[in-house]
């Protein structure tokens, strides 16, 4: 079973530029998680999408981030414009079900703000 | 007030001894609990869940959850220089998941 996967791994931009992360869940996964992990901390929940609807968006800095789940599969997560804070890695993780489900992360993409 | 806080550590073992990793929780409400293990550089890979008060034990790992002192641990038997990782304890609540920032273990040869 291929697991989660992620485009691209790595990215580096500048400020006030913009960037998009492409997310392809486990086959039948109804469920997909964008979270946000800071160097040193632990991931935090951006976006979760059940299907293609919002389950929860309430960490997601609307004014630069948004995300979307188009027919319930692939995902897209963009922020413009970045800023130097927005460094860390985002990952992403499906589930066969919603709310408490075994989570399965994909490899997740270095973005670094410059 | 975080969820989730853990010791970031690191907790330095000797090779063949018990690691133990601790959590503790802020809402006396949360339910599930959830230990991850992440290699540097990395995803994070679940380990095992608990639901329940007292031990669950897979393998070498046993989960503890003790929801009147609101907190939950993992015991790692027989460490291994593999085991080296930061440990994520996570729970699920308000229909979210939420993750401390986890404790790095070094176990030594």
């Amino acid at each position: 079973e291929a697991g989660v996967a992620q485009s691209p791994r790595y990215k580096i931009i500048e400020k006030r530029q913009s960037v998009a992360f492409w997310c392809n869940p486990i086959s039948g996964h109804a469920t997909l998680y964008w979270y946000q992990q800071i160097l040193g901390q632990g991931p935090k929940l951006l976006i979760q999408f059940q299907n293609n609807g919002v389950v929860d968006d309430s960490q997601l800095p609307k004014d630069r981030f948004s995300a979307e789940r188009l027919k319930g599969v692939d995902s897209t997560l963009k922020i413009q414009p970045a800023k130097l804070e927005d460094s860390a890695v985002y990952l992403c993780a499906s589930s066969l079900m919603w709310g408490v489900d075994t989570q399965y992360f994909g490899p997740g993409t270095r973005l670094t703000v410059l | 007030q975080k969820e989730v806080e853990q010791n970031s550590g690191p907790l330095s073992v000797p090779e063949g001894a018990i690691a133990s990793l601790n959590c503790t929780y802020s809402d006396r409400g949360s339910q599930s609990f959830f230990w991850y293990r992440q290699y540097s550089g990395k995803s994070p890979e679940l380990i095992m869940f608990i639901y329940s008060n007292g031990d669950k034990e897979d393998g070498r790992f046993t989960a503890q959850l003790n929801k009147a002192s609101q907190y939950v641990s993992l015991l790692i038997r027989d460490s291994q220089p593999s085991d080296s990782a930061t440990y994520l304890c996570a729970l699920y609540n308000f229909n979210k998941f939420y993750f401390g920032s986890g404790t790095k273990l070094n176990v030594k040869p």
